[in-house]
């Protein structure tokens, strides 16, 4: 089965600092790949998606930068936190034989 | 123009009911349709793709209405375990999937 894993579930940052979010794929080879953040009580928002290793499209201009190394791996990173940045960021992958992604369980992003 | 529209709510309904979100998607190159669950402080999980003959899964029917760009979920018979937001996704030429805001549902006894 597809699995996607996503670390750290948590994380206190403070203003300023850098970030880097990690999440690996199992299960297929060659999936797109999504960031999304989530600011509480609103909807997804799509960041940045990937369809193949060093491919990186960005859906909205930010201080944040994504990166596919990889072609199960999509880091999500930024050089400096702002407050703004602060909500629940999830990864996302479709397999080229699927329709439907599937996410991982999400980081809970807080700046401080 | 929003890409992928919902009604946010709150739909508040007693156990029993029938309930039905709506959808609308501005993107008439949209290839693929479906509704997620999303639980409180959780990763949306599927719930049902949406095809163009519509389909059923127990309770929930999706329907889907290209020529007017709007898709629908119906829940029958409302659980309390239903609660949650139902969020409707786009998949837009085969990459980018595009989430609405959400549609909120608490059922209650």
């Amino acid at each position: 089965s597809q699995t996607i894993h996503q670390w750290p579930a948590t994380l206190v940052q403070p203003v300023g600092s850098p970030l880097s979010l990690e999440c690996t794929v199992e299960g297929t080879s060659n999936p797109n790949l999504y960031w999304y953040r989530q600011a509480a009580g609103r909807g997804l928002q799509l960041l940045f998606y990937s369809v193949g290793i060093g491919q990186i499209s960005s859906e909205v201009p930010q201080n944040l930068s994504a990166s596919r190394p990889q072609d199960r791996q999509f880091i999500l990173s930024s050089k400096k936190l702002l407050l703004s940045d602060s909500g629940f960021y999830l990864c996302a992958g479709k397999g080229p034989m699927n329709t439907e992604a599937f996410f991982g369980q999400g980081t809970r992003l807080t700046v401080v | 123009r929003k890409e992928v529209e919902q009604d946010p709510g709150p739909f508040n309904v007693p156990e029993g009911a029938t309930v039905a979100f709506n959808c609308t998607y501005s993107n008439s190159a949209s290839q693929s349709f479906f509704w997620y669950r999303q639980d409180c402080r959780k990763e949306p999980k599927l719930l049902m793709s949406v095809y163009s003959s519509g389909n059923e899964d127990g309770r929930f029917t999706a329907q889907l209405n290209r020529a007017s760009q709007y898709i629908s979920l119906l829940i029958r018979d409302s659980k309390l375990s239903d609660s949650a937001t139902y969020l409707c996704v786009v998949n837009q030429a085969g990459t980018a999937l595009i989430f609405g805001k959400g549609t909120t549902l608490s059922v209650s006894s």
